[in-house]
């Protein structure tokens, strides 16, 4: 079945760096976008980017933009998400989740992973 | 940004209720409209997308509705399993935005 399973969370300070994976199985990796949804209880859910399955093309929320980059290694069925910068309020529950629809970008997630808890304090 | 505005908030129910719940966009987001169900310590999952194709798998007391700028998500008769949060999400624009989410409880 198709699974996502996210890694890499934890307890960071402001300022410092963090490094979400998500593997992937189940599907064929390779032939979906691949995006990164958070959530907070204050700010609800909140999509932070997207790759595409060749990672040919990457979009980010302004508020990571510059800061956080997405990339994946579509031979170890990997994305990845390297966050820079910390700062208090990327605290959240870090989902990875599949666009939907082979060889495009729908926009929508189907499925997400169990999630990952950055927390960013000092 | 495209905002989305979900009401009620919250809302108690009985199993066997028919439940609406309604998501209003801040402008026209034709049928860009994804409605996703969350339990607690969960990911979510999507129920409905496209504003009404119902996702393979999911029962067929979920429906959706809607188009333009408003959209409601129907369950027919509640069911014990149903008891969530859930969440309606646009897809019409690349900046992504979702509702703040309804809680549905027991009553």
């Amino acid at each position: 079945q198709v699974q996502l399973v996210e890694s890499g969370g934890g307890v960071v300070q402001p300022g410092t760096s963090l490094r979400l994976s998500c593997a992937a199985s189940g599907f064929t990796f390779g032939s979906h976008g691949m995006h990164w949804v958070r959530q907070t209880p204050g700010k609800g859910l909140e999509w932070v980017a997207v790759i595409w399955y060749d990672g040919s093309n990457k979009y980010y929320a302004d508020s990571v933009k510059g800061r956080f980059t997405i990339s994946r290694d579509n031979s170890k069925n990997t994305l990845y998400l390297q966050m820079n910068s910390l700062r208090a309020d990327d605290t959240a529950v870090y989902y990875c989740a599949r666009d939907p629809k082979p060889t495009t970008i729908r926009w929508w997630f189907d499925p997400w992973g169990q999630g990952t808890l950055v927390t960013v304090s000092s | 940004d495209i905002q989305m505005t979900q009401s009620p908030s919250s809302l108690s129910a009985s199993v066997g209720d028919r439940v609406t719940i309604t998501c209003r966009a801040s402008q026209s987001i034709s049928n860009y409209l994804n409605w996703y169900q969350q339990k607690p310590g969960k990911a979510p999952k999507v129920l409905i997308y496209g504003a009404s194709s119902l996702q393979s798998g999911v029962p067929s007391r979920f429906s959706g509705s809607g188009s333009g700028t408003d959209f409601t998500l129907t369950i027919s008769s509640l069911q014990p399993e149903d008891f969530a949060t859930y969440y309606c999400q646009q897809s019409y624009s690349t900046l992504v935005t979702f509702g703040q989410g309804t809680k549905v409880e027991i009553k």
